[in-house]
């Protein structure tokens, strides 16, 4: 089945600065990739998504890049603020529809 | 357009006794899946069902864990004889179609075990 590595599991920046998060897929037939961002408390709520018919898909501060030959996908977040700090799960699908999520990175931002 | 809905939002059980959660999924989405979080983890998935077929359930426990989703009404993940271990939130998540289509999550049922 699938594996999905997750690193770093916890990211402090200071606010303005960029956060890079990046996860690694072991199912070459693995085709659809999303993010989730989930505070706490909260439910896990899909901040960004990726297919692998493209390499990079970008939403305001938010960048999503995806390797297919490396099986590695990566969060860009760019200029955060303090809101931004949550817990951020990357997942790929395996078998029909399931997701497989990593084990979430702690994004702590500073004022 | 109300998103998917879980009740309840906290249940208390003591050590044997049974626990109920349920869930709606969002208008017009039949397919539902039921993830397991423990404190500090990741999602785990456990079951991914459509209306009236259990689809994937290669994640449930095979003992005390079953999950159904009926013509009518919404989905149930029922856990018998609950043990401490069984502490955690349970989310579900429905989507539209199958396949790579974007999963929406309710905002969990936090079990805790006596």
């Amino acid at each position: 089945g699938e594996n999905v590595e997750q690193h770093p599991s916890t990211l402090s920046v200071q606010e303005g600065d960029s956060a890079v998060i990046k996860c690694t897929y072991s199912d070459s037939a693995s085709n659809y990739f999303p993010w989730y961002k989930q505070e706490l408390g909260k439910r896990p709520q899909l901040i960004i998504d990726i297919r692998s018919n493209v390499g990079e898909k970008k939403d305001q501060r938010i960048a999503v890049t995806l390797n297919k030959t490396a099986k590695h996908f990566s969060l860009h977040i760019t200029e955060t603020q303090p809101e931004d700090s949550a817990v951020y799960f990357c997942a790929a699908n395996s078998g029909y529809s399931t997701l497989t999520f990593g084990k979430g990175t702690m994004l702590l931002v500073s004022p | 357009n109300a998103g998917v809905m879980q009740n309840p939002r906290h249940l208390v059980r003591r050590r044997g006794q049974e626990a109920r959660l349920r869930c709606s999924p969002m208008k017009g989405h039949s397919h539902v899946y039921w993830y397991r979080q423990l404190p500090e983890e990741g999602l785990k998935f456990m079951v991914y069902l459509q209306k009236e077929n259990i689809i994937d359930e290669s994640g449930m426990p095979k003992e005390r864990f079953s999950a159904e989703f009926p013509k009518e009404g919404p989905s149930i993940l029922r856990i018998q004889q609950v043990v401490r271990g069984d502490s955690a939130a349970y989310f579900c998540a429905s989507s539209h179609e199958a396949g790579g289509w974007e999963q929406f999550f309710g905002p969990g049922t936090r079990l805790t075990v006596l």
